[in-house]
């Protein structure tokens, strides 16, 4: 099975900040690697697909990058409903395993 | 709109079964992959299983194989999970995804499951 980490596990960030977060994965994955986002209590939400393709509907603040084994998310200009926990998940061969999260938290 | 709303979710004795559904609106059911994916009380995400549109073919999490089955219903848009020889550790909320291009794209709200004596 291929395995997901993810770094930081928490970050404290201000409103207006740039954040980046990184994925790593087990072994190679090419670009199939998906980040979502979720808020207490809520579903968790597509971000990117396919490593960097922003869905619909999601600000352009938010961009992914990487292929192969390493992969970044980046937030400029973070706003306050972007403070989330957010993962990572590969998709590239089952289990599509997730990676354990990223708690992003207002400073 | 695209809507999935699971349910069947409970508190259950351990070593027994349940059985969730999830109801599918507002899309063409039959042409799309569809996932289980839990998360258990203040943990992470788990991807759980998958279906392919016409269910010739589903995989699973090595923690639920053999104890977890998927299945579809494409006559009646849903999309089930039944769950048996349940443990304390299959305790978590339960989403059915839809899967588009590799990725997760719409989530219902989820089902709690809830093993214990």
């Amino acid at each position: 099975d291929i395995q997901m980490t993810q770094s930081p596990s928490s970050l404290s960030a201000s409103v207006g900040a740039r954040v980046t977060i990184t994925c790593r994965a087990s072994q190679t994955i090419s670009t199939y690697l998906n980040w979502y986002h979720q808020k207490p209590g809520k579903a968790p939400k597509l971000l990117i697909s396919a490593a960097s393709s922003l869905q619909s509907g999601v600000p352009s603040r938010f961009s992914g990058s990487g292929s192969g084994t390493d992969f970044t998310l980046t937030i400029i200009n973070l706003q306050p409903e972007d403070f989330a926990t957010y993962y990572c998940q590969q998709s590239h061969s089952t289990p599509h395993t997730f990676g354990p999260g990223t708690k992003l938290e207002i400073k | 709109q695209v809507q999935l709303v699971e349910s069947g979710g409970g508190v259950v004795q351990p070593g027994r079964s349940l059985r969730l559904s999830c109801a599918a609106s507002g899309f063409v059911f039959n042409t799309y992959a569809m996932h289980w994916v839990r998360q258990a009380p203040g943990k992470g995400l788990e991807w759980v299983a998958f279906i392919w549109f016409d269910g010739s073919h589903t995989a699973y999490a090595d923690s639920v194989r053999g104890r977890l089955t998927i299945s579809r219903d494409n006559s009646k848009d849903t999309l089930y999970l039944e769950m048996n020889t349940l443990r304390a550790e299959d305790t978590a909320i339960y989403y059915c995804a839809r899967q588009r291009r590799d990725a997760l794209d719409y989530w219902g709200q989820g089902t709690l499951v809830t093993v214990s004596s």
